[in-house]
C-alpha cells in the first residue's frame, strides 16, 4: 500500500528566501508525480506534474524534482512571496489506468514579510 | 477553458438525511473522480468514472455511491448522513492520465 509523507508539517521563511518542501513515498513503481497548493478552504491548485521518466520540471519560480529510486520528490521555490503562504501537497499516482492519487498530508508554508 | 465547476458550494445537512454533490469536469475530460477531506484524515479517494463506469473505489462504506452522465458529468451521493461525513468533498478531472485539475469543493457539514 503506497504511504506518502511531507515532513515538515509547517515552516516559515522569511520573504525573499528560497525553499524546499519535501515529499517521500513508499511504493517506488508510481506513474507520476503531481505537486498542488490549497489555499484555507478552497479547492486544490495543480503546481507540477511530473512523469515517472522525468527527473524534474520547472514552472516559473518552483521547480520539483523526482527521485523515483529513493522514493523522494522536492518541491524549491525560489524569492518566496507573501503570496506563497498556502498548504503545499504532494500526490502519488501509483498505477498506469488507475486515476487515484495518494496525497500526502501537507506541509503549510507561512512567508514572513 | 472553464475549470472543474462543484456544486452546491455549501451545504447543512443533519444526520439521516441524503445528499447529492455534482461536478462537471473541464471539457473533453472524461476521467473524475472524487475525494473526501477532512482535518483527521486529509484527503482520501472516493471513486473514479470514466466513461460512466466506475473504475476504481475508495475503501470508504456503501452509503457513498456516484455515477456519471453522458456528458462526463458526476455526482455523488451520500445517504443517511453520519457527524463524520462532515468534509470537504473535492472532484477532479483529468485527460488520460495526466494532470488532475481540481474543483472548488463542496463543504458539507452534517448537524
Amino acid at each position: 500500500k503506497q504511504e506518502v509523507t511531507q515532513i515538515p508539517a509547517a515552516l516559515s521563511v522569511p520573504e525573499g528566501e528560497n525553499l524546499v518542501l519535501n515529499c517521500s513515498f513508499t511504493d517506488s513503481a508510481i506513474y507520476n508525480l503531481q505537486w498542488f497548493r490549497q489555499d484555507p478552504g478552497k479547492g486544490l491548485t495543480s503546481l507540477l506534474l511530473i512523469q515517472s521518466s522525468q527527473r524534474e520540471q520547472t514552472s516559473g519560480r518552483l521547480n520539483a524534482s523526482l527521485d523515483k529510486s529513493s522514493g523522494r520528490s522536492t518541491l524549491y521555490i525560489a524569492a518566496s512571496q507573501p503570496g506563497d503562504s498556502a498548504t503545499y501537497l504532494c500526490a502519488v499516482r501509483s498505477d498506469f489506468g488507475n486515476e487515484k492519487l495518494t496525497f500526502g498530508t501537507g506541509t503549510r508554508l507561512t512567508i514572513i514579510p | 477553458k472553464a475549470g472543474v465547476t462543484q456544486t452546491p458550494r455549501y451545504l447543512i445537512k443533519t444526520r439521516g438525511q441524503q445528499v447529492t454533490l455534482s461536478c462537471s469536469p473541464i471539457s473533453g475530460h472524461r476521467s473524475v473522480s472524487w475525494y473526501q477531506q477532512t482535518p483527521g484524515q486529509g484527503l482520501q479517494f472516493l471513486f473514479e468514472y470514466f466513461s460512466e463506469t466506475q473504475r476504481n473505489k475508495g475503501n470508504f462504506p456503501g452509503r457513498f455511491s456516484g455515477r456519471q452522465f453522458s456528458n462526463s458529468r458526476s455526482e455523488m451521493n451520500v445517504s443517511t448522513l453520519e457527524l463524520g461525513d462532515s468534509a470537504l468533498y473535492l472532484c477532479a478531472s483529468s485527460f488520460r492520465y495526466n494532470e488532475q485539475f481540481f474543483g472548488p469543493g463542496t463543504r458539507l457539514t452534517v448537524l
